[in-house]
């Protein structure tokens, strides 16, 4: 079963606008969360975390929320530009050791 | 900051073929690496955690046969695909950290996509 969901495969944003990509989780264990960006033939680069003692985590022009309540977190990135689009991982420590969980992605395209 | 390499980027073979795949910390020393797998729009699926000096942990599911897992030195791992069949075609990727802790960011190599003919 997917632990960490990801409903959305692909979500596109006209350039300037916010984009929220939304991931959801079923386990209650879950402390602390990850997001991951991923440029096509590369390797997933960390982008911001957030531990469940919050419920927001702000770099930049990106902040994640979360509500522990709902089981539900989401990545705002604002003003979205050209160079974000990438493929947007949502995960949390909860394989062997501290291996991590993973959402199968939304693919954020960003128009000029 | 921190980059793990792994190598071959790319790799295709005959079936029954073993395939050798090296994950390696470029400016770190990394007790406990990580290997993923992605199926087509799937997730990246933790494979094993590979623990130096020592054996490698695996997923419910993974078979620690077919999948070779040597963590020989603080900077490499690899992975060995043994007798690859088709249904063995994945992306294949390492992680590792600096520092211990689960709430530590993983880095990632670029992957290998592995394609059995």
């Amino acid at each position: 079963d997917q632990q960490v969901k990801q409903n959305s495969p692909s979500l596109s944003v006209q350039e300037g606008r916010i984009s929220i990509l939304n991931c959801d989780y079923t386990n209650s264990m879950f402390d602390y969360f990850l997001w991951y960006k991923k440029y096509p033939a590369e390797g997933p680069t960390f982008l911001i975390s957030i531990s469940s003692i919050k419920d927001k985590n702000e770099d930049g022009r990106f902040t994640v929320f979360l509500n522990k309540s709902a089981k539900h977190l989401s990545l705002h990135i604002v003003p979205s530009q050209p160079g974000d689009s990438a493929v947007y991982f949502c995960a949390a420590p909860g394989g062997g050791a501290d291996g991590l969980t993973f959402g199968k992605g939304t693919h954020l395209i960003i128009q000029p | 900051g921190a980059v793990v390499s792994q190598h071959p980027s790319r790799v295709i073979c005959k079936s029954g073929t073993s395939v050798k795949i090296e994950c390696r910390s470029l400016d770190f020393q990394a007790t406990t690496m990580f290997w993923y797998r992605q199926f087509p729009k799937q997730s990246l699926m933790l494979m094993a955690t590979s623990n130096e000096g020592s054996k490698a942990t695996y997923e419910q599911g993974v078979e620690k046969d077919k999948f070779l897992i040597n963590h020989a030195s603080l900077t490499l791992s690899t992975l060995t695909v043994t007798s690859a069949h088709p249904e063995d075609s994945s992306f294949y990727i390492c992680s590792a950290s600096p520092r211990t802790g689960y709430n530590q960011p993983q880095h990632f190599g670029d992957g290998t996509r592995l394609s059995i003919l």
